[in-house]
């Protein structure tokens, strides 16, 4: 059964550092999404990508969050400079463009400490 | 989208059924109520989504009341591997329209 890749799993980090986040779809899956969840909570989303382009991301903090998806493909989520509020799990899901509900799948996440 | 309301926590017997239930008093004609699950160090998992009509799948059952201001998620014989936290959320059909989250039921299926 395909599923949504991430890596790394864990990343621990020094504060004011660079991180990365990867993430490959589904194949064939145009929409895809990077997710946040602090502990406790539940996900709340960043950013939403159809293709390469970016759909939503009135919830990414752009001054030192950025996504890409140059190839309409995999993603990059990058953070610089890390703060100690930035410690959670980043979750990519995608789903399909066409589809009666568009369920989306979901990756196993990286969780990042921040210290 | 609406908001929904969950209890924080609910317990349930293994091999018994597990009723979730989910307010959400705002929903408007055109919005669909879905629920996903997270197991503990996972993704959300998607379970099932309806309308109006009562849905069925080999993971559960949804229940929508007549008015749709509340639904309840049944897993019929709840297994240990179910307990997790589930999500209810409501929201409009479309792949631009996002999955707003929020902290979900833990359920927790004991022997």
């Amino acid at each position: 059964e395909a599923e949504v890749a991430q890596s790394p799993r864990y990343k621990i980090t020094e504060k004011s550092q660079a991180v990365a986040f990867w993430c490959d779809p589904i194949s064939g899956h145009a929409t895809l999404y990077w997710y946040r969840q602090i502990l406790g909570q539940g996900p709340e989303l960043l950013v939403q990508f159809q293709d390469e382009s970016v759909v939503d991301d009135s919830q990414l903090p752009k001054d030192r969050f950025s996504a890409e998806r140059l190839k309409g493909v995999d993603s990059t989520l990058k953070i610089q400079p890390a703060e100690l509020g930035d410690s959670a799990m980043y979750l990519c899901a995608s789903s399909p463009e066409q589809g009666a509900y568009n369920e989306q799948f979901f990756g196993p996440g990286t969780r990042l400490t921040v210290l | 989208d609406a908001k929904t309301t969950q209890p924080p926590s609910m317990d349930c017997a293994e091999g018994r059924a597990a009723n979730l239930p989910c307010n959400h008093s705002t929903i408007s004609g055109n919005e669909y109520v879905y629920w996903y699950r997270q197991i503990h160090s996972q993704g959300p998992q998607y379970i099932i989504h309806g309308l109006k009509n009562n849905e069925t799948n080999e993971m559960a059952s949804l229940i929508i009341t007549e008015d749709r201001k509340s639904s309840t998620l049944i897993l019929p014989h709840a297994t240990l591997r179910d307990t997790a936290v589930y999500y209810c959320i409501v929201r409009t059909q479309g792949s631009n329209y996002k999955l707003t989250f929020g902290k979900g039921t833990l359920l927790t299926v004991n022997p």
